[in-house]
């Protein structure tokens, strides 16, 4: 049960678009559409913002979006804002029935 | 309003045990999946255990199993994380999580329990 892959750190500057990407393998994120992506604020608790893959709850602003390809998912930001600068994990269901999260991801506001 | 608000954590020396406790409401609590998911401090999410609403089907992450137990009751709104041979490794924030109904992600989440295991 190894962590998903992901990059440490992303920055970017206000209104530019970033994308994180999140890799697993066969067994989670190439057999399942369930991949999941959350955002934790310093001291908070996560908070979901998409799921199964590419669906954003309703209260989650458009700017999130999410793809994936084979092993991998990507999650993308676009016209960044500094209400934005938080860390993001990815999860994915696995062919264990259990779940695994990603490794994170800082992304910084510049 | 969900509310998922966790209790039971605290400080306990390596080989001690402790129990969470999660006590829901705000939904139809025998009707979802729960889940816990820790935070070692400075680090990333882990998930840890399942217990589905009939509190018969469990799951575990394999760093864990065998050392803590799940369980549910649906007449108290609760769920128990029995933590038992705990290591300084299992250190963290524990959170009670609530999976989104016949679905494969995570929906609501509660504040936290500190769980440090030190000597």
């Amino acid at each position: 049960q190894s962590a998903l892959t992901q990059p440490a750190s992303v920055s970017g500057s206000p209104g530019q678009s970033i994308t994180i990407s999140c890799t697993g393998t066969s067994s989670d994120i190439g057999s399942y559409n369930y991949v999941s992506w959350y955002q934790q604020h310093p001291g908070k608790a996560p908070k979901l913002i998409l799921y199964d893959v590419s669906n954003r709850p309703s209260e989650v602003s458009n700017r999130f979006s999410s793809s994936k390809s084979g092993n991998t998912a990507s999650l993308t930001i676009s016209g960044l804002q500094a209400e934005d600068e938080a860390d993001y994990y990815c999860n994915s269901y696995t062919s264990s029935s259990t779940y695994v999260f990603g490794t994170g991801t800082k992304v910084t506001v510049l | 309003e969900v509310q998922l608000v966790e209790s039971g954590g605290g400080l306990v020396q390596p080989g001690g045990s402790l129990r969470l406790s999660c006590a829901a409401s705000g939904f139809t609590f025998s009707t979802y999946w729960i889940h816990w998911v820790r935070q070692a401090p400075g680090k990333g999410l882990m998930w840890v255990s399942r217990i589905k609403f009939d509190g018969i089907t469990t799951n575990y992450a394999d760093s864990v199993k065998g050392r803590f137990t799940i369980s549910r009751d649906n007449a108290k709104n609760t769920v128990h994380l029995q933590m038992n041979s705990l290591r300084a490794e299992d250190t963290g924030v524990y959170y009670c999580v609530r999976g989104a109904k016949w679905a494969y992600f995570f929906d609501y989440w509660g504040q936290g329990s500190l769980v440090t295991v030190s000597s």
